[in-house]
Order: structure tokens, then C-alpha cells, then sequence
């Protein structure tokens, strides 16, 4: 079975200084990756995924994610961060499934890593 | 419309209630799900329909119902709920792709508290 872990429970870092959260994956073969961000008490919102292709991907407000398969990572980075930015973050992974299937969204989600930023 | 709406946003209820949450979408997304989020936790999905029928069941306790009444709607009926079962309840749904699968779209959840 696919499992995700993010290392970091808690991170805080000041405003305009660099990101990066940590993801790490267990799976048989390459899943599909995605970074969500949760405010406290809403929904998620998918900040990117990775399906295939280039292996640097970029996201909405001003996120990225490298995958590197031989480290099975897919970390989050933002160059600049905003205080806005302050919420909870789940990397997440979809097993690919082939034959005419479908995996029916049923992602596993890391424990999440909470970020402050402070002023 | 990119929307996946829930209602309603907050709800307490007794261990010998019966109510539901509902969730809508007018994406023209098949498949639509149930997610449960405990506090600092992530979410752990419940339930899945595509089409309208029910594809998955995470061994949900029976006290949990869902109900897909039309492409468009989602239900989740509660009944005789403990207080373990407090929660944000979050609903989300996708388009089916055979050999792929597109992102979720989810609502912004309802915080259950039973008592």
C-alpha cells in the first residue's frame, strides 16, 4: 500500500524568506503527487500535481514542487513567503492505475505540516 | 462554477439525532466523495460514487449513509452518531478518466460536533 511522509509537523519561517516543505512517498512505482494547503476549518485547495512529464512543477501562488524519483520526494518550495501563506499543507498520492481503471480519487494524504510565518 | 458547496458549515447534534449533510456540485463531475478529517489529522476518505453508484466504501460504520440522489448531489445521512464522530465532514468531487484520474475539487467542509 502507498504511504506518504511529511517529516516536518511544524515549520515557521519569517515573511520573504525562502520555503520548503518535505514529502517523501512509498509506492511500487511512480503514483500521482499532489500538494494541498488547508486554512483552519475549510476545504483543501490543490495548490499542483504531478502526473508525468517535467519533473518541476508549478503551481498556483507562486508554489513549485520538484519530484525526484530517486529520492521518491516531491517537495514543495515557494521563494518568497507571504504571511498569507500561513496554513496547514498535505502532500497527498494517487496510485496510477491501469488495465481501463480508475483510482476514484482515493488519496492517501501525509500528516500534514503546519507553517507560521512570522512578521 | 467551480464550486463544490456544503452545507451546512457547522452542525451539533445528539447522539440520537438524525441529520444529514449535502453537498452539491455543478461541474458536470461523475464522481463525487466523503472525506473525514478528525483534528489534526488528515483526511481519511469515506465514500466514493461514480455515475451515481456507490464504487467505494471504506468500512464506514452503518451509522453513516450516503446517498447520491443525482449527478449533481451528495448526501450523507447520520444517525445514532457518537461523539468520536466529530469531525469536518468534507465532500469533493472529480471527472473519471479510464487509466487516469483528475483532480479533486473539495467543498469547504461541515464541522460536526456530536454530543
Amino acid at each position: 500500500a502507498q504511504s506518504v511522509t511529511q517529516p516536518d509537523i511544524h515549520i515557521t519561517v519569517s515573511e520573504g524568506a525562502s520555503l520548503e516543505l518535505r514529502c517523501n512517498y512509498s509506492y511500487g512505482a511512480t503514483p500521482y503527487l499532489f500538494w494541498y494547503v488547508q486554512s483552519p476549518g475549510q476545504g483543501l485547495q490543490l495548490l499542483l500535481k504531478y502526473f508525468s512529464g517535467d519533473t518541476l512543477v508549478q503551481g498556483i501562488k507562486g508554489f513549485e514542487a520538484e519530484f525526484k524519483r530517486s529520492q521518491s520526494s516531491f517537495n514543495l518550495r515557494k521563494p518568497s513567503v507571504h504571511w498569507s501563506d500561513a496554513a496547514e499543507y498535505f502532500c497527498a498520492v494517487l496510485p496510477i492505475t491501469y488495465a481501463g481503471g480508475t483510482s476514484y480519487g482515493k488519496l492517501t494524504f501525509g500528516q500534514g505540516t503546519i507553517l507560521t510565518v512570522h512578521p | 462554477d467551480t464550486e463544490v458547496t456544503q452545507t451546512p458549515k457547522h452542525l451539533v447534534m445528539g447522539m440520537t439525532n438524525k441529520k444529514s449533510l449535502k453537498c452539491e456540485q455543478h461541474m458536470g463531475h461523475r464522481a463525487m466523495y466523503w472525506y473525514k478529517q478528525k483534528a489534526k489529522k488528515p483526511p481519511e476518505l469515506m465514500f466514493v460514487y461514480s455515475y451515481e453508484k456507490l464504487s467505494i466504501n471504506e468500512s464506514v460504520p452503518s451509522r453513516f449513509s450516503p446517498e447520491c440522489p443525482n449527478s449533481s448531489l451528495l448526501n450523507l445521512h447520520l444517525h445514532a452518531l457518537q461523539p468520536e464522530d466529530s469531525a469536518l465532514y468534507l465532500c469533493a468531487s472529480s471527472q473519471p478518466r479510464e487509466g487516469s484520474n483528475e483532480k479533486l475539487f473539495f467543498g469547504s467542509g461541515t464541522q460536526l460536533s456530536v454530543l
